[in-house]
C-alpha cells in the first residue's frame, strides 16, 4: 500500500521552532518531487514549498521564505519541513504530498497525501 | 502569481444530480490543472489531473475538462458520498495555487 505519514507537530509560542517529517511507504521515495501544502483551521489549501527528487530545486511561498527550510534524505527516505520564526499566521494542518510523476518534475498533481500534522502557534 | 477562482464557492444538490464546478485561472495553464476532493479532516484526493486525465481508482462519474484559463469538473449523477469540498489546483507555476474550494452539500 502506498501512503506518506507525517510527524512532528504541536503547540508552539510565537517565534519558536517545529521540524516536520514526512515518511513514505509503498514506493520508490527518491524519484519523486514533494510538496509541503497547508491549511488553517476553515481555510483552503495553501501551496507552502517543494523539493525535487534530488534537492536541485526548492520553491517556496512567499509567507514562509526565510523562515521555513524544506529538506529530504533520499537514504533515510524522509522528507522534512525545519520551521523557525513561527507565528499565529502558520497555525494549520500540514500535509506533505508526492508529486505524481516519477520523473522528477514538479509540475504535475500531488497524487499522494499524508493524513497531516497539527501546528498550532500560540502564546 | 497566478489566482484560481472557483465558482460556485458552495453548492446544494441531490443524490442523481448533474453538478459543474468552474475554476478560472487568471492566465493562461494550458492543461496544467488538476481536481481533488477532500471531506472534513481528511486529506486532499486527487480526481484529475492535467485537466481532464480521470486518477486511477477515482469513478467514471468524475471527469474535468478546459484549457487556457477556464476549467469544469463535471459530476455526472452525484452519489451520496460525492458530498464534498472540491479544490482545483495549477501546477504551471510555482507558486502552486488552489482555489478557495466549492463546498457541495446535500439538498
Amino acid at each position: 500500500e502506498v501512503y506518506l505519514v507525517e510527524s512532528g507537530g504541536g503547540l508552539v509560542k510565537p517565534g519558536g521552532s517545529l521540524r516536520l517529517s514526512c515518511a513514505p511507504s509503498g514506493f520508490t521515495f527518491s524519484t519523486h518531487t514533494f510538496n509541503w501544502v497547508r491549511q488553517a483551521p476553515g481555510k483552503g489549501l495553501e501551496w507552502v514549498s517543494s523539493i525535487t527528487s534530488s534537492s536541485a530545486y526548492i520553491y517556496y511561498a512567499d509567507s514562509v521564505k526565510g523562515r521555513f527550510t524544506i529538506s529530504r534524505d533520499n537514504a533515510k527516505n524522509s522528507l522534512y519541513l525545519q520551521m523557525n520564526s513561527l507565528r499565529a499566521e502558520d497555525t494549520a494542518v500540514y500535509y506533505c504530498a508526492r508529486v505524481r510523476s516519477a520523473d522528477g518534475t514538479p509540475y504535475d498533481a500531488f497524487d499522494i497525501w499524508g493524513q497531516g500534522t497539527m501546528v498550532t502557534v500560540s502564546s | 502569481d497566478i489566482q484560481m477562482t472557483q465558482s460556485p464557492s458552495s453548492l446544494s444538490a441531490s443524490v442523481g444530480d448533474r453538478v459543474t464546478i468552474t475554476c478560472r485561472a487568471s492566465q493562461s495553464i494550458y492543461r496544467y490543472l488538476n481536481w481533488y476532493q477532500q471531506k472534513p479532516g481528511k486529506a486532499p484526493r486527487l480526481l484529475i489531473y492535467a485537466a481532464s486525465s480521470l486518477q486511477s481508482g477515482v469513478p467514471s462519474r468524475f471527469s474535468g475538462s478546459g484549457s487556457g484559463t477556464d476549467f469544469t469538473l463535471t459530476i455526472s449523477s452525484l452519489q451520496s458520498e460525492d458530498f464534498a469540498t472540491y479544490h482545483c489546483q495549477q501546477s504551471y507555476s510555482t507558486p502552486f495555487t488552489f482555489g478557495q474550494g466549492t463546498k457541495l452539500e446535500i439538498k
